[in-house]
């Protein structure tokens, strides 16, 4: 057990709705990072947060998808509009910003739009 | 650009030693870790190196040369709990992860 939560682990929804998913990470872990995974494929970084900051956000991040972190601590992913490109597992990895700053990853939530 | 190339599938015998390459071009680098993937869940941390050479743990090793873009993940003494994919992951600015496809290895009694 990593300690990095994440829910829900599988969201079914419909083209068009808007879905939220949530990652709390290990609880003295300053950085947090959100992947998404095809199959098949490695996990390609969305999005990094240092705190409350959001400091990067990859070129896959369109408009329709935006992640927060208020209180530092826990964070969310929103994609509004979704198509059936979106489905995949999102996952969430937090790390603690000193020694070799290794990310450990939560279960991740596999997301399948109809 | 980035780029990560690592075999795509690898068999080996229970008992056995294999040797996973990874050779990468990444913009910035700050390190390379290994991750093991079982299917269906989320990657688990293996190694990291940050200098050349070979960081050793257990039964797995990893080996780093930075002016190669080179790494390799050895795994001694295969049990069939190592069927997994194994992902190489330099990373770049603010310390992000950047996968390749990674290597999907079968092991057989």
């Amino acid at each position: 057990d990593t300690g990095v939560s994440q829910d829900p682990r599988h969201k079914i929804t419909k083209r068009g709705q808007n879905v939220t998913f949530r990652c709390d990470p290990i609880s003295e872990h300053n950085r947090l990072y959100w992947y998404r995974q095809t199959l098949g494929q490695g996990p390609e970084f969305l999005t990094y947060f240092q705190n409350e900051a959001q400091l990067e956000k990859s070129r896959l991040l369109s408009d329709r998808f935006s992640a927060e972190r208020p209180k530092g601590s826990f964070s969310t992913l929103e994609i509004q509009r979704t198509e059936q490109g979106d489905s995949a597992m999102y996952l969430c990895a937090s790390s603690l910003r000193q020694g070799t700053d290794t990310q450990y990853f939560g279960p991740g939530t596999r997301l399948t739009v109809l | 650009g980035q780029n990560i190339d690592q075999p795509t599938e690898m068999t080996a015998t229970e008992g056995a030693i294999v040797q996973i390459n990874c050779t990468y071009q990444t913009s910035g680098f700050n390190g390379l870790f290994w991750y093991q993937q079982h299917a269906g869940e989320a990657p688990t941390f293996l190694s990291y190196n940050v200098l050349d050479g070979l960081e050793e743990k257990g039964r797995f090793s990893s080996f780093l040369s930075r002016s190669k873009g080179y790494s390799y993940l050895l795994l001694k003494e295969l049990q069939m709990k190592d069927s997994a994919s194994y992902l190489c992951a330099p990373s770049g600015g603010y310390n992000k992860l950047i996968f390749g496809a990674g290597t999907r290895l079968a092991v057989h009694p």
